[in-house]
């Protein structure tokens, strides 16, 4: 079974810290995405690559950069972390072919206080 | 650009009761689409996804079908139940290499 791996399903951080959010998947896939989930706010894209050492902003970059050196990791980094960097963050991967879809991992639930 | 509109919520159903959730999208040519679901605390889970015009998709007890005359992706199910409790996400992959995802609705059945 196909599978994207989240590092940490919780973690606590404090305000400042620098926070690695890793995600690996296992399917060979090109394309690797990270959201934010907010209640009410719904799925907000947050960067997006297409290939190794590539890399997009999606809708809401600021506060975050990302790293791909391998084609089966996708980093996401919160340079110096906020209270308002406490979200749940989604990882996701896929083919990029048309009617394919993403697979996602289970999430990361951060919290920064 | 593509675009999903779902269905607001949230929807409270008894158990046993008809689902529907409503999904409408905008985009240009012939986007496939599906259908997510999110249990508590856990990522998106592909629930069904539909290719084509008139395809219709189908898993445990879910089904949606691709209406391009309406531009509509309507999940439904017959009998809910509790174990159905979720959020639900409808989401259209068009020309970009992305998908694009309604806003979510959630979804209680009580017992």
């Amino acid at each position: 079974d196909v599978k994207v791996t989240q590092s940490s399903r919780y973690l606590v951080k404090r305000t400042g810290e620098k926070v690695f959010l890793e995600c690996v998947q296992d399917m060979d896939h090109e394309n690797m995405f990270w959201y934010r989930q907010d209640p009410g706010l719904g799925l907000r894209l947050i960067y997006f690559s297409y290939d190794v050492k590539m890399k997009e902003k999606g809708d809401i970059p600021e506060g975050y950069s990302v790293s791909r050196e391998k084609k089966e990791r996708f980093s996401l980094i919160l340079e110096s972390a906020s209270t308002n960097q406490t979200s749940m963050y989604l990882c996701a991967s896929g083919l990029g072919e048309r009617g394919y879809g993403y697979t996602f991992g289970s999430g990361t639930r951060l919290t920064v206080v | 650009g593509d675009s999903v509109t779902q269905m607001e919520g949230p929807v409270t159903l008894s158990e046993e009761a008809f689902l529907t959730i409503n999904c409408t999208y905008t985009a240009t040519g012939y986007p496939s689409l599906f259908w997510y679901v999110q249990y508590p605390g856990e990522g998106l889970q592909l629930l069904l996804k539909a290719t084509k015009a008139d395809d219709k998709g189908s898993n445990k007890g879910f089904e949606a079908t691709y209406r391009k005359e309406t531009t509509s992706f309507h999940l439904e199910k017959g009998s809910v139940q509790v174990s159905d409790s979720a959020v639900y996400f409808c989401a259209l992959s068009g020309s970009a290499r992305q998908l694009t995802f309604g806003s979510g609705t959630q979804l209680t059945v009580l017992p």
